[in-house]
Order: C-alpha cells, then sequence, then structure tokens
C-alpha cells in the first residue's frame, strides 16, 4: 500500500500569505498519478488538481501544484480567507488508493 | 451541472445491513466510473469501492471485501452500495463520486451518515 504523508499537519498563516503543502509517498510514485482534494467544515471534498499539476475546473490561478522527484506540493500564492481548510493528497497509482492524512490551513 | 445524490444512510445495529444509493444527473452516468469514498467525522478518507460503467470492473477495500457490494442501474442514473455484516469501524459519512478520469473523484455528492452502534 502506498502511504502518503502530507506536512505539515497545520499550517497557521495569514490572507495574502503564501501556502506551500506538502505529500510524499511511500514507496514513490513513478506516474504522475496524484490529486489535491480541499475540504471545508460541513463539505465534502472537491477537486482542486489531478495529474499531479493539472488544475480541475473552476480552479483559480492562485492554486498551483507541481511534483519533484520526491515531493509533490500544493502552493497558494495568495492566502484568500475561503482558502482556509483541509487540504488531502490522493494517489492513483496504485491499488489501493489511498489519501494522505490532511494539511489543515488555518487563519493565524 | 453534475449532481449527485446519496440516500439511506442511518443508524444501525452490528451485524444489520443498509443499502445506499446515489442518483446521478447532469452527466452521462453510463460512461463513467463512480465509487463510494468513506470519511469517519473529523477524520481522513477512505477509498471504499468503485464500479465501471458497464459494471465489469469494481474494486472494494480490503476493509470491506466480502461485506459490501457495489452496483448501478444505467438506465435509472442510480449507484448502489449494499453494506452487509456491519461493524462500528464502518461509521463514517459515505460519499457518492464520479470519476471522469480514472482514479480521480472528479465530483461528489454531499455524503449521507452511517451510524453503526448497539
Amino acid at each position: 500500500e502506498i502511504v502518503l504523508t502530507q506536512s505539515p499537519g497545520t499550517l497557521s498563516l495569514s490572507p495574502g500569505d503564501r501556502a506551500t503543502l506538502s505529500c510524499r509517498a511511500s514507496p514513490s510514485i513513478t506516474t504522475s498519478f496524484l490529486a489535491w482534494y480541499q475540504q471545508k467544515p460541513g463539505q465534502a471534498p472537491r477537486l482542486l488538481f489531478y495529474g499531479a499539476s493539472s488544475r480541475a475546473t473552476g480552479i483559480p490561478d492562485r492554486f498551483s501544484a507541481s511534483e519533484s522527484a520526491t515531493d509533490f506540493t500544493l502552493t497558494i500564492s495568495r492566502l484568500e480567507p475561503e482558502d482556509f481548510a483541509v487540504y488531502y493528497c490522493q494517489q492513483y497509482d496504485d491499488l489501493p488508493r489511498t489519501f494522505g492524512q490532511g494539511t489543515k490551513l488555518e487563519i493565524k | 451541472q453534475v449532481q449527485l445524490v446519496e440516500s439511506g444512510g442511518g443508524l444501525v445495529k452490528p451485524g444489520g445491513s443498509l443499502r445506499l444509493s446515489c442518483e446521478a444527473s447532469g452527466f452521462r452516468f453510463s460512461a463513467d466510473y463512480m465509487s463510494w469514498i468513506r470519511q469517519v467525522p473529523g477524520k481522513g478518507l477512505e477509498w471504499v469501492s468503485y464500479i465501471g460503467g458497464s459494471s465489469l470492473s469494481k474494486y472494494y477495500a480490503d476493509s470491506v471485501k466480502g461485506r459490501f457490494t457495489i452496483s448501478r442501474d444505467n438506465a435509472k442514473n442510480l449507484l448502489f452500495l449494499q453494506m452487509d455484516d456491519l461493524r462500528a469501524e464502518d461509521t463514517a459519512v459515505y460519499y457518492c463520486a464520479r470519476e471522469a478520469s480514472f482514479g480521480v473523484a472528479d465530483s461528489w455528492g454531499l455524503g449521507t451518515l452511517v451510524s453503526v452502534s448497539s
């Protein structure tokens, strides 16, 4: 089973700040089969990115995603009040499909 | 636009059964894989099951294999999850999700809460 570890667990920032969220897979994912989701309290998750860096429909361009040899990264360039939420990564490189434990982005 | 509406959740005793339904609209239902994903309140996400458009391809997480059965009715745009021999650890919000791209849940329902308790 591929275990996704997200860091940090909680990120405390202010509106206008830049947020950088990380997701590391073990064992490594050799494809780009990784997605990112945003979940607000009381709501279902919302797809942000798939294929590691392809933005889903309707996602603002202040959100970006990338991958390196070892990590996947979600970046929010300038935080808006509505961006404070929990973010999950999810791999679909292999079964079982697994999610990271989430990063909570909270207002500082 | 894509709409997914789950129903059928509720309180059930250990060992009991429930059947979840998901009514889909706004897309060509028969063309897409569909999934059930669950979330223990306040906790993380678990991909429970998926089914291909023609029902030939199915997957179950080890935690539910042999107890849950996924099915679909393409004529009525309905997805189902039959849950038998329910356990306390099955308590969660169950989401219906569309996979417009295989492996990616691009649209989600609001979820239905399943509580297993004596």
